[in-house]
């Protein structure tokens, strides 16, 4: 069965620390990936999404994420967390209609 | 471009009764889908629609209904609303399936 997970569900980071946010992924083929953020009270917007080519993606505010598709992951990175940066972060993965969400992970930037 | 918007915000429903959420699009995409967000557990699809029209299942669908009878707009129907059904509700939208999705703002319902 298609499933996603985010292993931490709450990280904090000090600002100006490196960011690593995980997820894996179980999937029969080779699937599209996301990540979305959601800041609160807000619906979702996308930072990234890889749907092949290059496995390093850049997204938005400086965030970049990489498939490896041998460990089944698309992590989420960030060399420099802002404090703008606190929200809950969502890997997406999934092709047509069957699109999976995780359970999300809250960032807490720390001043 | 207003992009997606959800209509209510907020409701609070008794036990059996029931609602319409409205969701609108203003990007002339095809496709629309109604998701509900629990804690600890993600979005999880309710139905979709592919075009004016359709509607399909999702992961989730059972206690919910759909129309889409104008491109532009996506209604989710609660007919017997139960408490099991409080949660918050996201409408999105996109160009094709596997492109990204556009999210409205989203509706917390609390069920008594």
């Amino acid at each position: 069965a298609q499933s996603v997970t985010q292993p931490d569900i709450h990280i904090t980071v000090s600002e100006g620390a490196s960011l690593e946010l995980r997820c894996n992924y179980s999937y029969g083929a080779t699937p599209y990936l996301f990540w979305y953020v959601q800041s609160p009270g807000q619906g979702l917007q996308l930072l990234l999404k890889y749907f092949s080519g290059d496995t390093l993606v850049q997204g938005i505010k400086g965030f970049e994420a990489e498939f490896k598709r041998s460990q089944s992951s698309f992590n989420l990175r960030k060399p420099s967390v802002h404090w703008s940066d606190a929200a809950e972060y969502f890997c997406a993965v999934g092709a047509g209609w069957d699109m999976r969400f995780g359970a999300g992970t809250r960032l807490t930037v720390k001043p | 471009n207003a992009g997606v918007t959800q209509t209510p915000k907020f409701r609070v429903l008794k036990t059996g009764q029931s609602m319409t959420l409205l969701c609108a699009q203003d990007m002339n995409h095809e496709y629309m889908y109604w998701y509900r967000q629990d804690p600890g557990m993600g979005l999880r699809l309710i139905h979709y629609s592919v075009g004016e029209g359709t509607t399909a299942k999702g992961e989730v669908p059972d206690g919910y209904n759909v129309s889409r009878l104008k491109k532009q707009n996506f209604l989710l129907g609660l007919e017997s609303a139960a408490p099991s059904q409080t949660s918050v509700y996201f409408c999105a939208s996109s160009s094709n399936p596997n492109n990204e999705q556009f999210f409205g703002p989203g509706t917390r319902l609390t069920v008594l």
